[in-house]
């Protein structure tokens, strides 16, 4: 069964950095790109890069580029991101998503509640 | 590509026939998707590539459109489908639309 886990709430000052985690588990991590999304308390989702399990090799939304870095550990199949200089307009749920071959997501973790505040 | 969902709230009762519908700012080329989000909830793979259904939802559930134009289809609402929708497509990017929340009438 794919599982994915991720790491649990966090509040954080303005300007700091954060690190979420999403560790998986019942498929090849390096065979799938791994997506992270952004919704907004209401909003709608938005898609914020992908990284591929087997490499590493990323490509981000424009908007993100800067704000999040994706990274991988294959050895504990495990996808990262990193968001930084947090204001509040980061306050948001963030999901990883497994994409499959034909670039939709098919598993989703439960999401990562970040709230950025002083 | 932009994708204009309606309506955005939808009351309805069970057992109904519901119909949300997607609009695209370019041709799709038919890779669409549909997600349903319960609150509190990630996103669940509906249907994919318009109108195939994904593995373990149910058959009530259908997706058409062509084109600019897309379909979700709920054959006979359910207490459980109460959720918002989102269509996603993925012909050029990766973009989701407004969503549509299905509530009890």
């Amino acid at each position: 069964e794919v599982q994915l886990q991720q790491s649990g709430a966090e509040l954080v000052k303005p300007g700091a950095s954060v690190k979420l985690s999403c560790k998986t588990s019942g498929y090849t991590f390096s065979n799938y790109y791994m997506s992270w999304l952004k919704q907004m308390p209401g909003q709608n989702i938005e898609w914020i890069g992908n990284i591929y399990g087997g490499n590493g090799g990323t490509g981000y939304n424009q908007k993100f580029k800067g704000k999040a870095t994706l990274t991988v550990d294959k050895s504990s199949s495990t996808a990262y991101m990193d968001l930084s200089s947090l204001t509040s307009e980061d306050s948001a749920v963030y999901f990883c998503a497994r994409l499959t071959g034909r670039r939709y997501f098919d598993f989703w973790g439960p999401g990562t509640m970040v709230t950025v505040s002083s | 590509i932009q994708l204009t969902q309606s309506p955005s709230l939808l009351s309805a009762s069970v057992g109904d026939r519901v119909t949300l519908s997607c609009k695209g700012s370019q041709n799709i080329n038919n890779y669409l998707a549909w997600y349903q989000q319960k609150l509190g909830e990630a996103p669940k793979l509906l249907i994919y590539k318009t109108n195939s259904l994904q593995t373990g939802i149910p058959s009530r559930f259908s997706g058409s459109g062509s084109g600019t134009d897309y379909t979700l289809t709920i054959s006979s609402l359910h207490s459980e489908d109460l959720a918002t929708y989102y269509c996603y497509q993925y012909n050029n990017g990766w973009t989701f639309g407004g969503g549509t929340k299905l509530e009890l009438k």
